[in-house]
């Protein structure tokens, strides 16, 4: 399974573009990459997934270089309700379709 | 939309005594769904996978007999906690797979359960 890392932290500001970037070297041919929110004491909630280059939903976008060595989860406008834990995970190419999640990026956004 | 239901969000046990969680999905047929624990300010760790009609697959240092995996049908996957010890107090969170056309299957996590073992 593909290992990723992530900033431990980042602090923003409401209303700024937030940026938080995942390194996953060893990401396979059949790895997709996906990412979750999570808010404490409740499961992670769905992002956004992409393969390659850049894919846009209405919360969120994700550029994915031609290497594939690594992602940037990009959210528009951050509000205080974005304040969450980020991760990402890489896999679905191999071992029954598994992900190992890493230690996820925790966002603060503060007014 | 894609939702998963997870039964109770909460428990409290003594020493000793066996807890069922539930794990469902509502509104798709999930042949695989994996089920995680948590400790505080930690990450998820995968504890297995459970695949309908088969026998789970643990991770390595996952007991299984210490905690039984069952997924008889396609919505629905359960997670019993055998003998629990205060050690086993955990935020377990439970996931299920749906094949999305153009992309690879995404997994949709159920909200948790909070076991307390007194």
């Amino acid at each position: 399974l593909a290992k990723t890392t992530q900033p431990i932290s980042m602090d923003s500001y409401e209303g700024q573009e937030v940026n938080i970037t995942c390194s996953h070297n060893n990401i396979a041919t059949n790895d997709y990459i996906t990412w979750y929110q999570q808010f404490p004491s409740q499961g992670p909630r769905f992002i956004i997934q992409g393969y390659k280059t850049k894919v846009t939903n209405e919360v969120a976008s994700l550029f994915i270089p031609a290497d594939r060595k690594s992602s940037t989860l990009s959210l528009p406008r951050v509000s205080l309700s974005d304040t969450a834990v980020y991760y990402c995970l890489v896999g679905d190419g191999t071992n029954a379709g598994k992900s190992t999640f890493g230690d996820g990026t925790t966002l603060t956004v503060k007014p | 939309g894609a939702v998963v239901s997870q039964h109770p969000s909460r428990v409290i046990c003594k020493s000793g005594t066996s807890v069922k969680i539930e794990c469902r999905s509502l509104d798709f047929q999930a042949t695989t769904m994996f089920w995680y624990r948590q400790f505080p300010k930690q990450s998820l760790m995968l504890m297995a996978t459970s695949n309908e009609g088969s026998k789970a697959t643990y991770e390595q240092g996952v007991e299984k007999d210490k905690f039984l995996i069952n997924h008889a049908s396609l919505t629905l996957s359960t997670l019993t906690v055998t003998s629990a010890h205060p050690e086993d107090s955990s935020f377990y969170i439970c996931s299920a797979k749906k094949a999305i056309q153009g992309s690879k299957n995404i997994q949709y996590f159920g909200a948790g359960t909070r076991l307390s073992v007194l």
